[in-house]
């Protein structure tokens, strides 16, 4: 138990749904993170929210949409995915965000996309 | 942004210590080295970190070279629980894994 709790835990839709990920965290954490993990590329960060305001978007496609009406909680919208979207997406918190602060990860959401 | 390299496996015997060594010769005086292990089917694990001197806790050692351009994690006593892929990451506010380690460890 991490103390971040992603659903679903997995996901098959089509390229044409609409649909979202959620991810909650008990740990009392400012900063949250959306990140995504491919077969064939390492861990990739795509979303940071820094006390529920957004400070990085690592040049994520439009089709992914984060939202943090919280501290505690960060949802990705998804829609009109393609093929090379089927991956795991992982949500992490940490106090804040710093260069120093660890990072607690959730168990992901396996996405497959049709 | 600095980058690390890794061996990508290492084999262990239960028991026996493991050393897992990074090399990150273009770190910066601010990054902070952090270590993260992913094992199967869950989401990445904080192992240890550290700036420049070496550091302790309950699952592992960070041994942090002079110069800084290195470092190694070390994992006592080996158990078959530690087998995952172990990642040495830098400036963690911008962060990518690299590939990682994927260690072994034979009964």
């Amino acid at each position: 138990e991490t103390g971040v709790t992603q659903t679903p835990r997995h996901l098959v839709m089509g390229m044409t749904n609409k649909k979202s990920l959620k991810c909650e965290q008990h740990l009392g954490h400012n900063a949250m993170y959306w990140y995504k993990q491919s077969a064939k590329k390492p861990l990739e960060l795509m979303f940071v929210y820094n006390f529920k305001e957004q400070t990085e978007n690592n040049s994520v496609p439009s089709r992914f949409s984060p939202e943090c009406p919280n501290s505690s909680h960060l949802f990705l919208h998804l829609h009109t995915l393609q093929p090379e979207d089927s991956a795991l997406y992982l949500c992490a918190s940490s106090q804040e965000w710093r260069v120093n602060q660890p990072q607690h990860f959730g168990d992901g959401t396996r996405l497959s996309i049709l | 942004d600095a980058k690390t390299t890794q061996p990508n496996s290492m084999e262990s015997n239960e028991e026996e210590p493991v050393h897992l060594p990074c090399n990150h010769s273009t770190i910066s005086g601010t990054d902070y080295i952090h270590w993260y292990r992913q094992l199967p089917s869950q989401g990445p694990e904080y192992v240890i970190h550290g700036l420049t001197s070496n550091v302790n806790n309950r699952m592992a050692s960070l041994a942090i070279a002079e110069d800084r351009k290195s470092s190694t994690l070390i994992l006592h006593r080996a158990t078959l629980r530690d087998a995952a892929v172990y990642y040495c990451i830098l400036r963690f506010n911008k962060l990518t894994f690299g590939g990682g380690t994927r260690v072994l460890v034979k009964p």
